[in-house]
């Protein structure tokens, strides 16, 4: 069965710190796609990232920065020099093209972090 | 702007009364979701719909119902059968149900409070 696993519940940081985030995933499919969101306090989900299960290169984008590894099922979120406006819900989530038909997503448990001033 | 709205952000309800919640999106996309999430935990899916005139039980369906007449609108009801229907709820859609490539984008969600 597919799943989602965030072991981190909540991450407390001092601004300017760097910080990861952990996301291991479950799926016997072949093709799937893992995603990272955002939900800050207004409650809304933030799309940050979408990557294939063909694709290993790890992405920057500014401070934010994704290391997906096949081989240990884990696809991980780093902040570098965190700021307060990125005090969030994170999730991490999956999508699979055999047991996921309709393309819907199965979540982790989403990690909150609380960036310090 | 092109993005999902999502009406009202608060609601209340006494208990025994149905309730539906509003959701619309003009981003063109052929499918949309209905999640819950209770405090401190993940997004639940509900029901989904690929294409107009169509829809799917998710995980957590009994005590919902939905209605797919038009690509925009994707309406909710909660029944007074939900037995905890106190919770914030998330609308989203994407532009295409049939392929798990594509990314979901969200609403602003309703938290629904019943008493």
């Amino acid at each position: 069965a597919q799943k989602v696993t965030q072991a981190q519940t909540e991450i407390s940081v001092v601004e300017k710190e760097d910080v990861t985030l952990d996301c291991v995933y479950e799926t016997r499919d072949t093709t799937y796609y893992l995603f990272w969101y955002k939900q800050p306090p207004s409650g809304e989900l933030v799309f940050l990232i979408r990557r294939n299960s063909f694709d290993e290169q790890n992405e920057i984008s500014g401070r934010y920065s994704w290391n997906f590894q096949k081989s240990t099922s884990s696809f991980n979120f780093t902040i570098t020099a965190s700021q307060v406006v990125d005090s969030a819900v994170y999730f991490c989530a999956l999508s699979d093209q055999i047991y996921n038909q309709g393309g819907k997503l199965i979540f982790g448990q989403g990690t909150e972090l609380s960036v310090k001033p | 702007d092109g993005g999902i709205t999502q009406s009202p952000k608060y609601l209340f309800r006494k208990e025994g009364q149905n309730v539906t919640l509003s959701c619309e999106q003009n981003l063109n996309h052929d499918a949309m979701y209905w999640y819950r999430q209770d405090p401190g935990q993940g997004l639940r899916l509900i029901y989904y719909s690929q294409i107009v005139n169509d829809f799917q039980k998710g995980d957590i369906a009994e005590g919902y119902s939905v209605s797919r007449e038009k690509k925009e609108s994707f309406p909710l009801t909660v029944t007074s059968a939900q037995k905890n229907p106190t919770a914030f709820y998330l609308c989203a859609s994407s532009f295409d149900g049939t392929r798990a490539t594509y990314e979901q984008y969200f609403g602003p969600g309703t938290r629904l409070t019943v008493t």
